[in-house]
This record gives structure tokens, sequence and C-alpha cells, in this order.
């Protein structure tokens, strides 16, 4: 069984279009992030939510909204997608904050954004 | 905040060869670090982390680590890769609430 997963894998879409990704993980944790990974590769944490309460939002644009439903779900809604928004987009959770006492954070296998 | 640094970004290097792939953390008190890899197309697998303890941290795959706290540092090593550990080697800290990422080594591994 997939730990975290999430859907889609590859999307390909125009630019101004709004588009969703959806994460679930099934490992009971109390804590999950979205994480962008650009062409360079460069891993770049967004948000963090702790039992659905929002406790990490680094400067992202205001286009990009996450929610979460319940615990085992966050997703991530984007607005008006700009080229610049094409990434690798990772989805992970963990029993807690991420690193507080060597707590490991466990990723999805990632959803493949392209704005053309 | 925790920042993270990976030197040498590519690395290439013939199978049986060793491997050390280093990392630097800037200060932030208590220091939880990992090291994770990406294989080709696929996503983030946890190889070690340190918290407490021995530093010197055993991995799956043969690979360890060893925490020198007065170096700041957190190098990842192995003895003798293979052509499968080619892949993207990316080094971690928590700090401030989150867990920060180097830019990460690109290891290739020539049969």
């Amino acid at each position: 069984d997939t730990a975290v997963s999430q859907t889609p894998k590859y999307l390909v879409t125009q630019m101004g279009n709004d588009k969703s990704i959806k994460c679930e993980q099934n490992l009971g944790h109390d804590t999950m992030y979205w994480y962008k990974q650009d062409s360079k590769k460069f891993l770049k944490i967004m948000f963090s939510y702790n039992n659905k309460e929002l406790i990490i939002n680094e400067t992202v644009p205001n286009r990009f909204s996450p929610k979460s439903p319940d615990k085992a779900h966050l997703n991530l809604h984007i607005n008006s997608l700009e080229l610049g928004d094409s990434a690798v987009y990772f989805c992970a959770s963990s029993q807690a904050p991420g690193g507080v006492m060597g707590n490991t954070i466990y990723f999805g296998e990632g959803s493949w954004l392209t704005v053309v | 905040a925790q920042s993270v640094s990976q030197h040498n970004h590519h690395v290439i290097l013939s199978e049986a060869a060793s491997l050390e792939l280093g990392c630097n953390y800037s200060y932030g008190g208590t220091v939880n670090l990992f090291w994770y890899v990406q294989y080709p197309g696929q996503h983030l697998q946890l190889l070690l982390k340190y918290f407490s303890g021995d530093p010197l941290v055993k991995g799956i795959k043969g690979f360890e680590a060893e925490f020198i706290k007065s170096k700041f540092s957190f190098n990842l090593r192995k003895p003798s890769v293979q052509w499968s550990d080619t892949a993207e080697y990316f080094c971690a800290a928590y700090g401030n609430n989150r867990l920060a990422f180097g830019k990460g080594n690109q290891v290739v591994v020539i049969p």
C-alpha cells in the first residue's frame, strides 16, 4: 500500500487555468506538507498543516491555496497558472512537525506539473 | 532559520569507487539531520537520520554519515558504489519548525 499518494502524477495545462493536486496519507500522521522541486532539483517547503491547522506558510503566491479537509488529506489548489509554476510538487507527511526528535518525513511520488 | 549547503553538485564515478558527499548546516540549537535519496523519476526516500547518540549513523544500502558538531557537518559516505546508486542525494536539517533541504548532489555511477 502506498503510504503517501498524490494525484495526478502528470499534469499538462495551459496558462491561466486553475488546477488541483490531491494528497492522501494512510500512515495516521498528524502533519502534512507540500514541497516544490524546481527544474534545478531544489526542494522548498510551501505549506505545512498539523491536525488540519496551517503551521507553515512560506512566501508563496496567494494563487496557491492548500486545503486540509481532515488529517489524512492535504490538497493543493492553484489558480491562474503561470509558466513559472512548472515544477514537481511533492506531498509529504510525518507524525509530528518535521525534524522534531528525528521524526521522519515520508514523501509521495510527486506530481509533475507543466504549464504551457 | 536553518540552512543547508551541499558541495560538488555533480559527481561522476565508477562502480566500486568510494563516495563522500559533503553537507554543512547553519547553527540553530538542537540539530536533527537527514539524508534523502531520489532515484530517477521517483520520490524522496530516507537513507538515514541523526538526532542524538552515536555520531556515526548507519543507513540503508550501505550508506553511513558522520555528524561532526564542531564542523557543522553531516557528510554521507559509501565505501563502494554500484550503478544502482545513481541518484540525487539531499541533505536536510530541521530548524525553525521546518525541514530545510540542500540543493542536492547528482551522483552518476558508471558501470
